[in-house]
C-alpha cells in the first residue's frame, strides 16, 4: 500500500528561519508534487518532480525550492519564511490504482505551518 | 490559465442526493479527478473521468462533458459522514489544479 509521511506535522517559526519540510514515500514512484492549500483558494501546486533530478514549477513556485536526489524523497525548502507561507502543505505522490488504468494523486497527511 | 468552479457550500438532508457541479476553462485535459476532503485531512480520491459520460461507483457517481468544460459529482443517499468538502481537479500534462472546494453539509 503507498504510504506518504511528511515531516513535521506542525511547525510554528519565525519570519526568515530558513526551514524544510520533509516527504518520503516508499513504493519507489516517480512523480511527486507539493501543494499548499489556503481558506478560499483551494489546493495550489507548488513544484512537481518527474523523476530523480527532474523538477518543474507548479502554480506558485516563489519563495520555494525542492529537490530530488533519490526517488523516495521530496523535501520542500523555504530558504527565507514569511508570514503569506503559513499554510497547510500537501506532498503527494502519482500512483495506479489496481484495475484502474489510471494513475491518481496519493496525498501525505500534511503539514501544518505558521510563519509569524 | 486555469480557470476551474464550484459552489461553496451546500446543504442536505440525510438519504438524500446533492449535485455538486464543477466547470472549468484550462489551457489542457488530460483528465477530471473529483476528491473528499475532511477538516485538517488530506484529500482521498473519489472519481476519475476522462471521458464523456457517467462513471458510477457506489453512492458516488461522477460526469464529464468535455465540449462544455462541465462535470458532477452525484452523491446519494447521503450519510453524516459524507459531510466534508469535494474538490474537483482537472490533471493537464503533469499538473494537477484545483477548484476552491464545495463544503458539503448533512443534516439528519
Amino acid at each position: 500500500e503507498a504510504q506518504v509521511t511528511q515531516n513535521p506535522r506542525y511547525l510554528i517559526t519565525v519570519t526568515g528561519k530558513k526551514l524544510t519540510v520533509t516527504c518520503s514515500q516508499n513504493m519507489n514512484h516517480e512523480y511527486m508534487s507539493w501543494y499548499r492549500q489556503d481558506p478560499g483558494l483551494g489546493l495550489r501546486q507548488i513544484y512537481y518532480s518527474m523523476n530523480v533530478e527532474v523538477t518543474d514549477k507548479g502554480d506558485v513556485p516563489e519563495g520555494y525550492k525542492v529537490s530530488r536526489k533519490e526517488k523516495r524523497n521530496f523535501p520542500l525548502i523555504l530558504e527565507s519564511p514569511s508570514p503569506n507561507q503559513t499554510s497547510l502543505y500537501f506532498c503527494a505522490i502519482k500512483t495506479t490504482l489496481a484495475g484502474g488504468g489510471y494513475n491518481e494523486q496519493f496525498f501525505g497527511p500534511g503539514t501544518r505551518l505558521t510563519v509569524l | 490559465g486555469q480557470n476551474i468552479d464550484q459552489p461553496t457550500e451546500m446543504t442536505a438532508t440525510e438519504g438524500a442526493i446533492v449535485q455538486i457541479n464543477c466547470t472549468y476553462q484550462t489551457s489542457g485535459f488530460n483528465g477530471l479527478f473529483w476528491y473528499q476532503q475532511h477538516a485538517g485531512e488530506a484529500p482521498t480520491f473519489l472519481s476519475y473521468n476522462v471521458l464523456d459520460g457517467l462513471e458510477e461507483k457506489g453512492r458516488f457517481s461522477s460526469f464529464l462533458s468535455r465540449s462544455k468544460g462541465y462535470s458532477y459529482l452525484l452523491l446519494k443517499e447521503l450519510q453524516m459522514k459524507d459531510s466534508a468538502s469535494y474538490l474537483c481537479a482537472v490533471f493537464n500534462d503533469y499538473k494537477l489544479s484545483f477548484g476552491a472546494g464545495t463544503t458539503v453539509t448533512v443534516r439528519a
